[in-house]
């Protein structure tokens, strides 16, 4: 069962606007959410994390959102750039399960000039 | 650019027969966790190794075994192949003291199962 769900598969959106990457998820044993970003021919790397007793996160131009009660994340990109095209993963982890990571299925972005 | 390698980059087999995947772990990481991404999908979890032991396994057959070394590289070994298990392997390393920001990913081994 996908306990994480990404259900945009895609995203298209000009340089220099807001770029919003939606999350859901089922499992309410999760209590760190983490996005990573992936370009072809290399392994995700990690963008900016969250832990459940958060309900926002910053780090630059990155701002991850978490709702607990709806049990859905967003990760907002201010400014997109064109190096951002890429494709977003979020993933969440258990406490108990540490490291052991659930993965969305991705978001590929495409940020056009 | 992280310290975690893998080997081979891409590795061609035929059903039925068995494969090794290598990865070594990042200076000061003592665990190693394998996933299998399939095309157009997330990574699924496989397992995660720590301090050699198998520390938690995911949804996947018994015909999928591991290593973990004392220097924490790792082997992920699968036998008798199936087409599905045409995918991406990647393995995390990591280490439970330094959190799960610091886990990084290898460059992954792409296996064609033909």
């Amino acid at each position: 069962d996908q306990q994480v769900k990404q259900n945009s598969p895609s995203l298209s959106v000009q340089e220099g606007r807001i770029s919003i990457l939606n999350c859901d998820y089922t499992n309410s044993m999760f209590d760190y959410f983490l996005w990573y970003k992936k370009y072809p021919a290399e392994g995700p790397t990690f963008l900016i994390s969250i832990s459940s007793i958060k309900d926002k996160n910053e780090d630059g131009r990155f701002t991850v959102f978490l709702n607990k009660s709806a049990k859905h994340l967003s990760l907002h990109i201010v400014p997109s750039q064109p190096g951002d095209s890429a494709v977003y993963f979020c993933a969440a982890s258990a406490k108990m399960r540490w490291g052991k990571l659930q993965f969305g299925a991705g978001t590929q972005v495409v940020v056009t000039p | 650019e992280t310290g975690v390698t893998q080997s081979p980059t891409h590795l061609i087999k035929t059903r039925g027969q068995q494969v090794t995947l290598r990865c070594s772990s990042q200076s000061g990481h003592n665990t190693v966790s394998w996933y299998q991404q399939a095309l157009g999908q997330g990574p699924q979890f496989i397992f995660q190794y720590y301090r050699e032991e198998e520390n938690g396994r995911g949804n996947f057959p018994p015909r999928f075994s591991g290593l973990q070394f004392p220097n924490y590289s790792s082997e992920l070994n699968v036998n008798a192949l199936e087409l599905d298990d045409s995918a991406l392997y990647l393995c995390a390393s990591s280490s439970r003291d330094r959190g799960l920001d610091t886990q990084y990913f290898g460059p992954g081994t792409r296996l064609t199962v033909l």
